[in-house]
């Protein structure tokens, strides 16, 4: 079925320092949902992307959707240790219309 | 709006012991979905429903089984615990099929 791959795993910066967290498939997406999991809480939605090629910024967050729809990205822009938690991407498209196939995560850690 | 509740928010069970998991919504949304989280895995789709009388298996339906005979409710029932079940159990909803998903604050499950 549709996988969803996205990397890295882990990811610790420094406050300030910029912080990017990739989605790959190897089939074309849909469209890709982000989500952002605070430590010890539920998933929350951040944004949807589903043009070719889309960007589309939220204050120090900037979403791409790539030209062939096969990755998608999240920049984060300065961190700041509210941006602690886990970030994930899902497509919910495919052959499974509907169903959201989520990414692993990224587990992102700021030191102060 | 209360949004998406889930009950217990934590079980603890014994091999081989049965029960529900809760999960209703107030937003008269028409898909519902549970989903189990597992270190380093991300989030796995167990069930899905459509709207009420419309259930379909996800990615790990086994060992799980769901009714939805209001659009509010969705309760998941274990038939027969085990610990490779132990997780955090995710319920979500949205008003249709791929559209972003609302989570509830989820069900930490372990099974002794």
């Amino acid at each position: 079925g549709q996988q969803v791959m996205q990397i890295p795993q882990y990811q610790h910066v420094q406050e300030g320092e910029d912080f990017t967290t990739y989605c790959n498939s190897s089939t074309t997406l849909s469209n890709i949902q982000w989500y952002k999991q605070r430590p010890g809480g539920h998933p929350v939605f951040l944004i949807q992307l589903v043009k070719s090629g889309e960007v589309k910024k939220q204050k120090r967050l900037t979403f791409q959707f790539g030209e062939a729809k096969k990755n998608s990205s999240l920049h984060i822009t300065a961190t700041q240790t509210t941006d602690v938690g886990t970030y994930f991407c899902a497509d919910s498209g495919g052959t499974s219309y509907g169903k959201l196939t989520f990414g692993q995560g990224t587990i992102l850690t700021v030191h102060p | 709006n209360a949004g998406v509740t889930q009950t217990p928010k934590f079980q603890v069970l014994k091999t081989g012991q049965s029960m529900t998991l809760q999960c209703a919504q107030d937003m008269n949304h028409e898909y519902m979905s549970w989903y189990r989280q597992d270190p380093g895995m991300g989030l796995r789709l167990i069930h899905y429903s459509v709207g009420a009388g419309i259930t379909d298996q996800g990615e790990v339906p086994n060992g799980y089984n769901v009714s939805r005979s209001t659009t509010e409710d969705f309760p998941l029932r274990l038939l027969s615990a085990a610990p490779s079940q132990t997780s955090v159990y995710f319920c979500a909803s949205s008003y249709q099929e791929g559209r972003p998903q609302h989570f509830g604050d989820g069900t930490r499950l372990s099974i002794l």
